[in-house]
């Protein structure tokens, strides 16, 4: 299985902040990453896939980067409803694997 | 816009077999292939498996023997049996539409495994 190792696994922030979340897989995933925010009680929602796609109806502060083995999102100007956790997760091969999560406080 | 929704027991008892069911709003279920993951409380998330309306599967090793998806395309239906559960298996178990990025998921069902 491929490992997704995610850090940190949590950041406190503040509305306005830059806030960068890392990302590597045990091998080489070209850019079969996706990424996804969670609030509690909900299901995650897909933010990025292929690494650096931006879905439909995602704000344009959320960017992904990276191929291989590192990957990063960054959420820039950080806004009150980005406090959430956020999970990468690799669509190489399967099984399908996600990183152990990253939570977004407030500072 | 399709809407998946979970249904089946919260409760199950150690060493049971738990059914879960998807149900699809519309008629895409024989386009796509669908997912299961499950979350335990407060921890990630991992993917059980995933099946196309053909019926082929794919399967998490870490679960395959234990792990069951089926599809009903007449009642636009996905199902999920877990069996010889533990507390291990209590989590939140999601379906998911897509094989490769995971663009529409059901609410969740929580499942606890107590006696």
């Amino acid at each position: 299985d491929i490992q997704m190792t995610q850090s940190p696994s949590s950041v406190s922030a503040s509305v306005g902040d830059s806030v960068t979340i890392t990302c590597r897989a045990s091998q080489g995933i070209g850019i079969w990453l996706a990424w996804y925010q969670q609030k509690p009680g909900k299901a995650p929602k897909v933010l990025i896939n292929a690494a650096s796609s931006l879905q439909s109806g995602v704000p344009s502060r959320f960017r992904g980067t990276g191929s291989g083995t590192d990957f990063t999102l960054t959420i820039s100007s950080l806004q009150p409803e980005d406090f959430a956790s956020y999970y990468c997760q690799q669509a190489h091969s399967s099984p399908f694997t996600f990183g152990g999560g990253t939570k977004v406080e407030m500072k | 816009q399709v809407h998946l929704q979970e249904s089946g027991p919260g409760l199950v008892k150690p060493s049971e077999t738990v059914s879960l069911t998807c149900s699809v709003s519309d008629d895409s279920i024989s386009t796509y292939y669908w997912t299961w993951i499950r979350q335990p409380p407060g921890k990630g998330l991992e993917w059980i498996g995933n099946i196309y309306s053909s019926g082929n599967t794919n399967y998490n090793p870490s679960l395959k023997t234990r792990v069951v998806l089926s599809v009903d395309t007449s009642r636009n239906q996905i199902s999920l049996k877990l069996s010889s559960v533990t507390a291990a298996d209590t989590a939140v178990y999601y379906c998911a539409r897509d094989m490769y990025y995971f663009h529409y998921w059901g609410q969740g069902i929580l499942v606890t495994v107590s006696s």
